[in-house]
């Protein structure tokens, strides 16, 4: 299985500031036939199923704020919400889909200081 | 929009097989474009991808799962379940179905609300 691992684990963030989070896998997630990162993330909040927000490494699902922004080939990947607002409080997941089964990262739980 | 939602029991003896039943509106479970997947969360800890299942009917297990999970699907009801046997407290978890584009992105866009299971006598 592919081991997926985030950090930080926890997220402290001024509003309006960055926020950065990474994931790394324990082998590349790149498929050279399609040439894309098998790499989605996902935002839970409490009560709430997932919700995509990033597929192929990089590319933002329908809707999602363009604050949100992903990055990162083969083993490592970022996502990064450039200015915090309140309603993004939430965890967040990264999961690879280059081969089964699925596999998820632990979360990292995105917090107001 | 395509929306899904499960149903089943909220509560399974150890011991017993968990019977959980995605429906799916707004769009086919026989598509060629989709897999359909199960995922758990267990109380305080991440999500866990469990398998899926694919329009033709093949089907895919996590390994640590594949002894004890049958996923089937009923195109007539647009449904597709999981069965899962032998449940313990570690079963314990809120379940979720969900859509998983085969080529367009690859990651789960839809989801249920998720059922809470509970293993206790």
């Amino acid at each position: 299985d592919i081991v997926m691992t985030q950090s930080p684990d926890s997220l402290p963030v001024s509003l309006g500031e960055r926020a950065t989070i990474s994931c790394k896998s324990s082998q590349s997630v790149f498929y050279s036939s399609n040439n894309k990162n098998h790499l989605a993330w996902y935002q839970h909040k409490p009560g709430q199923p997932p919700k995509l927000l990033i597929y192929w490494a990089s590319t933002r699902e329908s809707g999602v704020p363009d604050r949100f922004s992903g990055s990162g080939s083969g083993t490592d990947f970022t996502l990064t919400i450039s200015s915090l607002q309140a309603e993004d409080v939430a965890v967040y997941y990264c999961q690879q889909y280059y081969s089964t089964p699925y596999t998820f990262g632990q979360g990292t739980k995105l917090e107001i200081k | 929009q395509v929306q899904l939602q499960e149903s089943g029991p909220g509560l399974v003896k150890p011991s017993q097989t968990l019977s959980l039943t995605c429906t799916v509106s707004g769009g086919s479970i026989n598509s060629g474009d989709y897999f359909w997947s199960w995922i758990r969360q267990p109380p305080g800890r991440g999500l866990e991808w469990i398998g899926y299942i694919y329009y033709s009917g093949s089907t895919y297990y996590r390994p640590s799962l594949k002894s004890r999970s049958t996923i089937s699907m009923d195109t007539s009801k647009n449904q597709f379940s999981l069965k899962l046997s032998s449940v313990t407290a570690a079963d314990t978890a809120v379940y979720y179905c969900a859509r998983v584009s085969a080529f367009s992105s690859g990651g789960h866009d839809s989801w249920g609300q998720g059922t809470l299971v509970t293993v206790s006598s």
